[in-house]
């Protein structure tokens, strides 16, 4: 497609379970990121990969999230065992290669978690 | 730490009005330079970027920001809003060429027609 792609647009799940949230970048973009927005805040960064590879995983806040990327295309964020303070909307972009280039991002995955 | 403050955080002008949004970063390097943009139900679009040169940068939509190296300084300006300007503005920061953005918390701004 033209843009970021990212699904699902919303996502409501109860507390405790496990969610995937997908992001389908632009084609032959290197590089991808996943931020997390909470209301009346900026994008947070979560994690970035060149290629297949995660380059900085510094801004996953525990060890319940996890991604992967592993044809270095789509990415899928993981968490795992969902709480209440996880409910936020989970930004992806992408870029031609890391630093010194726009990114481009999607819609967002809106997260429930009740 | 490496850190972007926007200094206000709602903004509301009548349409013709002059525009300056703040931005400030703290120092951690050689920086790359952006201002965003979100519309009502849209996603985050760029608006300008800077990168080296000219510290004077154009974007779209009649936007321009100036970097300002010794007073860590990025502002976003326009000489005259209209009601669809009505958004909010984010500004971020990549550092050392570094691949992640680090964005300032956001500026709403509602244009009054």
């Amino acid at each position: 497609g033209a843009g970021v792609s990212q699904t699902p647009s919303n996502k409501v799940t109860e507390k405790g379970k496990y969610v995937e949230l997908r992001c389908d970048p632009i084609s032959g973009h290197t590089a991808l990121y996943w931020y997390r927005q909470s209301l009346g805040q900026g994008p947070e960064f979560l994690i970035y990969f060149q290629g297949t590879g995660a380059a900085d995983d510094s801004g996953l806040p525990n060890d319940r999230f996890f991604a992967v990327r592993p044809e270095g295309s789509v990415s899928t964020l993981k968490i795992q065992r969902t709480e209440r303070g996880d409910s936020a909307v989970y930004l992806c972009a992408s870029s031609l290669r890391q630093g010194g280039t726009e990114a481009f991002f999607g819609q967002g995955t809106r997260l429930t978690v009740v | 730490a490496q850190s972007v403050s926007q200094h206000n955080h709602h903004v509301i002008l009548s349409e013709a009005a002059s525009l300056e949004l703040g931005c400030n970063y703290s120092y951690g390097g050689t920086v790359n330079l952006f201002w965003y943009v979100q519309y009502p139900g849209q996603h985050l679009q760029l608006l300008l970027k800077y990168f080296s040169g000219d510290p004077l940068v154009k974007g779209i939509k009649g936007f321009e920001a100036e970097f300002i190296k010794s007073k860590f300084s990025f502002n976003l300006r326009k000489p005259s809003v209209q009601w669809s300007d009505t958004a909010e503005y984010f500004c971020a920061v990549n550092y050392n060429q570094g691949g992640k953005l680090i964005f300032g918390q956001g500026t709403e701004l509602s244009v009054k027609p």
